[in-house]
């Protein structure tokens, strides 16, 4: 059974603090990995990875992908309170947008 | 450009009653997909489709139907609504299978 496993739970730190992000998975179709932020309404794309240790980087924010390990980590620099929200890793293991996703971590950063 | 659009944003039903989630997008995008969110559980795959007159089951399709009769819109049916069904449900599109799925707001869902 395909499953995706994301840790901690939820987190809570103080602005400006370092976070990291964990995701592991263990599908039969590996096709790619994503991020999500959810801030109480639809989950907003972040990363997208397909290749092992090619880290992608955005601002603050950046993930790599492990593909013989099996995991990703998404890492947040500096943090700040916008950062607040659900954090999601999904698995696309399909023809198309059939997606295995962890329950989130819970992200909050406190002034 | 709106992207993708989900009606209602709210709904109440009766258990048995019968209704259908309205999915959109602008985006000309072939694939798009019903998710369902829990508490505690993440989104889970209901149906998908990977183009007009294609759809496919997901993880958990029981209780519900899709067609696609045009590539801008998946609706999502709902035959005879149980209280198992209370839920965010949010539809989701992208382009092709190599590019990031776009989300719609949701339409929370509470049957009783």
């Amino acid at each position: 059974e395909d499953k995706v496993v994301q840790s901690p739970l939820s987190l809570v730190v103080h602005e400006g603090d370092t976070v990291t992000l964990n995701c592991s998975y263990e599908v039969t179709n590996f096709r790619s990995l994503l991020w999500y932020k959810q801030e109480k309404k639809a989950p907003t794309f972040l990363f997208m990875l397909t290749s092992s240790g090619i880290e992608k980087k955005s601002g603050r924010l950046s993930s790599i992908l492990d593909k013989k390990e099996l995991f990703s980590i998404l890492n947040i620099t500096a943090t700040q309170t916008g950062d607040s929200a659900v954090y999601l890793c999904a698995v696309d293991v399909g023809t198309g947008n059939q997606f295995y996703f962890g329950t989130g971590t819970s992200l909050t950063v406190i002034p | 450009n709106a992207g993708v659009t989900q009606t209602p944003k709210f709904q109440v039903l009766k258990t048995g009653q019968s209704m259908t989630l309205q999915c959109a997008q602008d985006m000309n995008h072939e694939y798009m997909s019903w998710y369902r969110q829990d508490p505690g559980m993440g989104l889970r795959l209901i149906h998908y489709s990977v183009g007009a007159g294609i759809t496919d089951q997901g993880e958990v399709p029981n209780g519900y139907n899709v067609s696609r009769s045009t590539t801008e819109d998946f609706p999502l049916r709902l035959l005879s609504a149980a209280p198992s069904q209370t839920s965010v449900y949010f539809c989701a599109s992208s382009y092709d299978r190599n590019t990031e799925a776009f989300f719609g707001q949701g339409t929370r869902l509470t049957v009783v």
